[in-house]
Protein backbone atom coordinates (compact mmCIF):
# COMPACT_ATOMS: atom_id res chain seq x y z
CA UNK A 1 0.00 0.00 0.00
CA UNK A 2 1.01 3.91 -0.98
CA UNK A 3 2.83 4.97 2.26
CA UNK A 4 4.72 8.79 3.17
CA UNK A 5 6.33 8.66 5.86
CA UNK A 6 7.69 12.40 6.58
CA UNK A 7 10.36 13.25 9.04
CA UNK A 8 10.11 15.03 12.26
CA UNK A 9 8.70 18.05 13.85
CA UNK A 10 11.24 20.84 13.77
CA UNK A 11 11.94 24.08 15.65
CA UNK A 12 13.25 27.06 14.36
CA UNK A 13 14.73 30.67 14.47
CA UNK A 14 13.00 33.27 12.49
CA UNK A 15 15.10 34.06 9.58
CA UNK A 16 16.54 29.92 9.56
CA UNK A 17 14.83 27.58 6.66
CA UNK A 18 13.66 24.06 7.03
CA UNK A 19 13.85 21.09 4.87
CA UNK A 20 11.25 18.26 5.58
CA UNK A 21 12.05 15.06 3.62
CA UNK A 22 9.06 12.60 2.67
CA UNK A 23 9.77 9.02 2.13
CA UNK A 24 7.32 6.95 -0.16
CA UNK A 25 6.88 3.50 -0.57
CA UNK A 26 4.18 0.82 -2.13
CA UNK A 27 4.52 2.82 -5.75
CA UNK A 28 7.09 3.20 -8.21
CA UNK A 29 7.95 6.98 -6.61
CA UNK A 30 9.00 8.20 -10.24
CA UNK A 31 4.86 7.59 -11.33
CA UNK A 32 3.21 10.56 -9.56
CA UNK A 33 3.43 14.00 -8.88
CA UNK A 34 4.17 15.16 -4.98
CA UNK A 35 2.47 17.63 -3.80
CA UNK A 36 3.19 19.80 -0.65
CA UNK A 37 0.47 21.29 1.19
CA UNK A 38 0.46 23.38 4.48
CA UNK A 39 -2.08 23.80 7.26
CA UNK A 40 -1.02 27.20 9.85
CA UNK A 41 -3.24 26.85 12.49
CA UNK A 42 -6.83 27.95 12.55
CA UNK A 43 -6.28 28.48 8.69
CA UNK A 44 -7.40 26.45 5.35
CA UNK A 45 -5.17 24.04 3.97
CA UNK A 46 -2.62 26.20 1.11
CA UNK A 47 -1.04 24.24 -1.60
CA UNK A 48 2.63 25.22 -2.07
CA UNK A 49 3.75 23.11 -4.95
CA UNK A 50 4.49 20.55 -6.83
CA UNK A 51 7.35 17.93 -8.29
CA UNK A 52 7.15 15.57 -10.99
CA UNK A 53 9.11 12.60 -9.75
CA UNK A 54 9.66 11.59 -13.22
CA UNK A 55 11.74 14.39 -14.15
CA UNK A 56 12.67 16.65 -11.29
CA UNK A 57 10.01 19.62 -12.94
CA UNK A 58 8.65 21.69 -10.71
CA UNK A 59 5.74 24.59 -9.83
CA UNK A 60 5.64 26.75 -7.10
CA UNK A 61 2.41 28.64 -5.40
CA UNK A 62 3.34 32.88 -6.19
CA UNK A 63 3.02 32.87 -2.81
CA UNK A 64 5.97 31.02 -1.83
CA UNK A 65 8.14 31.66 -5.06
CA UNK A 66 11.79 32.37 -4.38
CA UNK A 67 11.47 30.54 -0.45
CA UNK A 68 10.37 27.34 -1.27
CA UNK A 69 12.25 24.32 -3.16
CA UNK A 70 11.07 20.86 -4.03
CA UNK A 71 13.93 18.40 -4.80
CA UNK A 72 14.14 14.58 -5.05
CA UNK A 73 16.10 11.68 -4.89
CA UNK A 74 14.64 8.79 -6.62
CA UNK A 75 17.27 6.26 -5.56
CA UNK A 76 16.29 7.13 -1.99
CA UNK A 77 12.40 7.55 -3.35
CA UNK A 78 12.54 10.63 -1.50
CA UNK A 79 10.88 14.07 -1.62
CA UNK A 80 12.19 17.46 0.24
CA UNK A 81 10.63 20.63 0.41
CA UNK A 82 12.67 23.65 1.79
CA UNK A 83 11.13 26.74 2.74
CA UNK A 84 13.86 29.48 3.51
CA UNK A 85 13.40 33.45 5.27
CA UNK A 86 11.07 31.70 8.30
CA UNK A 87 8.63 33.83 10.26
CA UNK A 88 6.08 33.01 12.68
CA UNK A 89 3.31 33.18 9.88
CA UNK A 90 5.03 29.66 8.55
CA UNK A 91 4.23 27.91 11.78
CA UNK A 92 2.26 25.19 10.68
CA UNK A 93 1.80 21.38 10.07
CA UNK A 94 3.48 20.88 6.17
CA UNK A 95 1.88 17.78 4.05
CA UNK A 96 3.51 15.48 1.35
CA UNK A 97 0.74 14.08 -0.95
CA UNK A 98 0.07 12.72 -4.36
CA UNK A 99 -3.36 14.28 -5.09
CA UNK A 100 -4.35 12.93 -8.18
CA UNK A 101 -7.95 13.68 -7.27
CA UNK A 102 -7.63 10.47 -5.43
CA UNK A 103 -5.06 11.04 -2.72
CA UNK A 104 -2.46 10.08 -0.38
CA UNK A 105 -1.15 12.38 2.71
CA UNK A 106 2.02 11.92 4.64
CA UNK A 107 1.46 12.11 8.17
CA UNK A 108 2.66 15.81 8.41
CA UNK A 109 5.15 17.54 9.94
CA UNK A 110 5.00 20.15 12.55
CA UNK A 111 7.17 23.12 11.84
CA UNK A 112 7.44 25.84 14.90
CA UNK A 113 9.03 29.31 13.99
CA UNK A 114 9.85 30.88 17.40
CA UNK A 115 12.45 33.19 18.74
CA UNK B 1 -6.16 32.28 -7.92
CA UNK B 2 -10.01 29.90 -7.73
CA UNK B 3 -11.18 31.12 -4.33
CA UNK B 4 -13.28 27.72 -3.13
CA UNK B 5 -16.04 29.37 -0.33
CA UNK B 6 -17.73 26.82 2.09
CA UNK B 7 -20.51 27.05 3.86
CA UNK B 8 -21.76 27.16 6.78
CA UNK B 9 -18.13 27.38 8.59
CA UNK B 10 -19.78 25.07 10.97
CA UNK B 11 -22.90 23.11 11.82
CA UNK B 12 -24.18 20.79 14.52
CA UNK B 13 -26.72 17.98 13.52
CA UNK B 14 -28.43 15.50 15.33
CA UNK B 15 -27.58 11.74 15.08
CA UNK B 16 -29.44 10.27 12.35
CA UNK B 17 -29.82 13.43 10.80
CA UNK B 18 -28.74 15.32 7.37
CA UNK B 19 -25.70 17.15 6.92
CA UNK B 20 -25.04 19.33 3.86
CA UNK B 21 -22.22 21.90 3.04
CA UNK B 22 -21.72 23.48 0.11
CA UNK B 23 -18.86 24.53 -1.53
CA UNK B 24 -18.64 27.32 -4.55
CA UNK B 25 -15.67 28.15 -6.53
CA UNK B 26 -15.31 31.51 -7.98
CA UNK B 27 -14.86 30.14 -11.09
CA UNK B 28 -15.79 26.84 -12.76
CA UNK B 29 -13.83 23.97 -12.46
CA UNK B 30 -15.41 21.85 -14.85
CA UNK B 31 -13.14 20.71 -17.85
CA UNK B 32 -15.11 20.89 -20.88
CA UNK B 33 -12.87 18.25 -22.78
CA UNK B 34 -13.53 15.76 -20.05
CA UNK B 35 -16.43 16.76 -18.73
CA UNK B 36 -14.94 16.07 -15.60
CA UNK B 37 -14.98 18.48 -12.24
CA UNK B 38 -12.18 18.91 -10.77
CA UNK B 39 -13.08 19.08 -7.54
CA UNK B 40 -12.35 16.81 -4.27
CA UNK B 41 -13.41 16.74 -0.69
CA UNK B 42 -11.52 15.92 2.24
CA UNK B 43 -12.62 14.97 5.80
CA UNK B 44 -10.06 15.89 8.38
CA UNK B 45 -9.75 14.53 12.14
CA UNK B 46 -7.77 16.87 14.92
CA UNK B 47 -4.28 15.30 14.55
CA UNK B 48 -4.93 13.33 11.01
CA UNK B 49 -4.17 14.53 7.39
CA UNK B 50 -7.26 15.01 5.59
CA UNK B 51 -8.68 11.88 4.14
CA UNK B 52 -10.50 12.12 0.47
CA UNK B 53 -14.18 11.19 -0.02
CA UNK B 54 -14.76 12.47 -3.06
CA UNK B 55 -12.99 13.05 -6.59
CA UNK B 56 -13.92 14.46 -9.76
CA UNK B 57 -16.76 15.93 -7.44
CA UNK B 58 -19.15 12.39 -7.21
CA UNK B 59 -16.56 9.45 -7.37
CA UNK B 60 -16.58 8.13 -3.74
CA UNK B 61 -13.22 6.69 -2.69
CA UNK B 62 -13.06 3.34 -1.88
CA UNK B 63 -14.54 2.74 1.91
CA UNK B 64 -16.09 5.66 2.47
CA UNK B 65 -19.77 4.38 3.64
CA UNK B 66 -22.42 5.16 0.91
CA UNK B 67 -23.99 8.04 3.64
CA UNK B 68 -21.31 10.42 2.06
CA UNK B 69 -22.58 11.75 -1.62
CA UNK B 70 -20.56 14.10 -3.33
CA UNK B 71 -22.70 16.35 -5.96
CA UNK B 72 -22.50 19.51 -8.64
CA UNK B 73 -20.74 20.65 -11.24
CA UNK B 74 -19.18 24.21 -12.71
CA UNK B 75 -18.92 26.36 -9.68
CA UNK B 76 -21.51 24.87 -7.01
CA UNK B 77 -21.00 21.26 -5.05
CA UNK B 78 -22.62 19.95 -2.42
CA UNK B 79 -21.63 17.37 0.43
CA UNK B 80 -24.36 15.21 1.78
CA UNK B 81 -23.86 13.36 5.04
CA UNK B 82 -27.62 11.26 4.85
CA UNK B 83 -27.40 10.27 8.36
CA UNK B 84 -24.60 11.35 10.85
CA UNK B 85 -23.03 8.77 12.78
CA UNK B 86 -21.07 9.56 15.87
CA UNK B 87 -17.51 9.01 13.58
CA UNK B 88 -18.71 11.72 11.05
CA UNK B 89 -17.50 14.34 13.57
CA UNK B 90 -14.69 16.20 11.52
CA UNK B 91 -14.10 19.33 9.40
CA UNK B 92 -14.31 18.86 5.99
CA UNK B 93 -12.96 20.55 3.29
CA UNK B 94 -13.55 21.04 -0.45
CA UNK B 95 -10.62 21.48 -2.83
CA UNK B 96 -10.05 22.13 -6.25
CA UNK B 97 -7.60 20.77 -8.62
CA UNK B 98 -8.38 22.57 -12.01
CA UNK B 99 -5.64 24.85 -12.03
CA UNK B 100 -2.23 26.06 -9.79
CA UNK B 101 -2.17 27.72 -7.47
CA UNK B 102 -4.61 24.07 -6.25
CA UNK B 103 -6.63 25.88 -3.49
CA UNK B 104 -8.87 24.53 -0.85
CA UNK B 105 -11.99 25.93 1.14
CA UNK B 106 -11.70 27.26 4.42
CA UNK B 107 -13.33 23.77 6.18
CA UNK B 108 -16.55 23.15 7.70
CA UNK B 109 -16.74 21.70 11.35
CA UNK B 110 -19.25 19.47 11.72
CA UNK B 111 -20.29 18.58 15.52
CA UNK B 112 -23.42 16.70 17.35
CA UNK B 113 -25.99 18.83 18.33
Amino acid sequence: QVQLLQSGAEVKKPGASVKISCKASGYTFTTYAMHWVRQAPGQRLEWMGWLDAGNGDTKYSQRFQGRVTITRDTSASTAYMELSSLTSEDTAVYYCAILAGWAYWGQGTLVTVSS
Amino acid sequence: DIVMTQSPDSLAVSLGERATINCKSSQSVLYSSNNKNYLAWYQQKPGQPPKVLFYWASTRESGVPDRFSGSGSGTDFTLTISSLQAEDVAVYHCHQYYSTPWTFGQGTKVEIK
